[in-house]
């Protein structure tokens, strides 16, 4: 199985801040990357497709970049919303997809 | 619009069985594979199992195969996963999710349903 690390695990950030999310794969994936946000109770949600694409509706606030094995998910200027948890998938193996452990944004 | 709703949940006891349904409206169901998808309390996303559009091809996590069975019904627009011998570490929210966009990125996901396996 392919085994995806995200880092770092937990991050204190402020509104307006600009955060970063790293995610990196135990071999190269092409750009088959996509992150999610899960906020408590609900069900994730798809951010960032094929590595950099972004999901209809979502806010142009957040980005996505990298390929073959190391991956970023940067949130430009933090909104109040965006205190969550995030989750890289990688789909090269699809069907069987692996999620990285998670990432929690907490507010500081 | 839309829509995954998932249901069937509940409390079992180890050893015992449940049968998980998901309830698809809003796009051409029998076009797109499904994928059940669990998250333990407290921690990560789990892919559990895929089924293709036309159910003829069907993978399973190491950790539930030979326990859980997939299926769906495109006649009734519904994805099933029965679970028998069940375990305390299966005890988890379980999610149906789809990839109707593209990409095999999960852009569809049901509410889910909790499944607790305990005496």
């Amino acid at each position: 199985d392919i085994q995806m690390t995200q880092s770092p695990s937990s991050l204190s950030a402020s509104v307006g801040d600009r955060v970063t999310i790293t995610c990196r794969a135990s071999q190269s994936i092409s750009s088959y990357l996509n992150w999610y946000q899960q906020k408590p109770g609900k069900a994730p949600k798809l951010l960032i497709y094929a590595a950099s694409s972004l999901q209809s509706g979502v806010p142009s606030r957040f980005s996505g970049s990298g390929s073959g094995t190391d991956f970023t998910l940067t949130i430009s200027s933090l909104q109040p919303e965006d205190f969550a948890t995030y989750y890289c998938q990688q789909s090269y193996s699809t069907p069987r997809v692996t999620f990285g452990q998670g990432t929690r944004l907490e507010i500081k | 619009q839309v829509q995954l709703v998932e249901s069937g949940g509940g409390l079992v006891k180890p050893g015992g069985s449940l049968r998980l349904s998901c309830a698809a409206s809003g796009f051409t169901f029998s076009d797109y594979y499904m994928s059940w998808i669990r998250q333990a309390p407290g921690k990560g996303l789990e892919w559990v199992s895929y089924i293709s559009s036309s159910g003829s091809t069907i993978y399973y996590a190491d950790s539930v195969k030979g326990r859980f069975t997939i299926s769906r019904d495109n006649a009734k627009n519904s994805l099933y996963l029965q679970m028998n011998s069940l375990r305390a570490e299966d005890t988890a929210v379980y999610y149906c999710a789809s990839a109707v966009a593209g990409w095999d990125a999960f852009d569809i996901w049901g509410q889910g349903t909790m499944v607790t396996v305990s005496s």
